[in-house]
């Protein structure tokens, strides 16, 4: 079965340490999305990945990290800087840079204390 | 400043009345706008789309319509069911391109039986 796998779905750390968020997809899929979701504030770009090795930078992306080393991963990396790390992130990917084919995972639920 | 913005944060609506969720956004260039759907703790499912060329687009239940005179798209869902209970976002690419969405901050649909 092809999809998007996030893990872990839930994930707690101290403040002041980084934390990585997983997200694999065996689509076959070019672009890899990244997306914070905020109650009240809908989906938030952080970064995206047209193709293996190259990123660009969403709306927020600062005080996060990507790479795209493999076409199937696109880790995130939450840094100490990020001042309000607490959220849900949501990975996508589609197939052909293209969002009309935009496929989602279910999320990583991260709480900072 | 917001380019998809869905002024109402939540809906609730009858078994097997319409439902009728907006959207209105701020750029004339925009020409493609798409429907999500998200339960809670899950990724978004893509529902419909439509293009600036057309006003209606119809996908059993339910209908997409795009007012482009007065920047406004509504998805209408005819009768409602108490599975469409959900957050509901509407979300377009860049004038020119479609490399990335932006989501509006959502509705939160429920059905009540």
């Amino acid at each position: 079965d092809g999809g998007i796998t996030q893990s872990p779905k839930y994930l707690f750390r101290k403040e002041g340490q980084n934390v990585t968020l997983s997200c694999e997809q065996n689509l076959n899929h070019d672009a890899m999305y990244w997306y914070r979701q905020d109650p009240g504030q809908g989906l938030r770009l952080i970064y995206y990945s047209q193709i293996v090795n190259d990123f660009q930078k969403g709306d927020i992306a600062e005080g996060y990290s990507v790479s795209r080393e493999k076409k199937e991963s696109f880790p995130l990396t939450v840094t100490s800087a990020q001042k309000n790390p607490t959220a849900f992130y949501l990975c996508a990917s589609s197939r052909d840079g293209t969002v009309s084919s935009l496929h989602f995972g279910n999320g990583t639920r991260l709480t900072v204390t | 400043d917001q380019q998809v913005k869905q002024n109402s944060p939540s809906l609730s609506v009858q078994e097997g009345r319409i439902s009728i969720l907006n959207c209105d956004y701020t750029n004339s260039m925009f020409d493609y706008f798409l429907w999500y759907k998200k339960y809670p703790a899950e990724g978004p499912t893509f529902l419909i789309s439509i293009s600036s060329i057309k006003d209606k687009n119809e996908d059993g239940r339910f209908t997409v319509f795009l007012n482009k005179s007065a920047k406004h798209l509504s998805l209408h869902i005819v009768p409602s069911q108490p599975g469409d209970s959900a957050v509901y976002f509407c979300a377009v690419p860049p004038p020119f391109g479609n490399e990335k969405l932006t989501f509006g901050t959502g509705t939160r649909l429920t059905i009540i039986p």
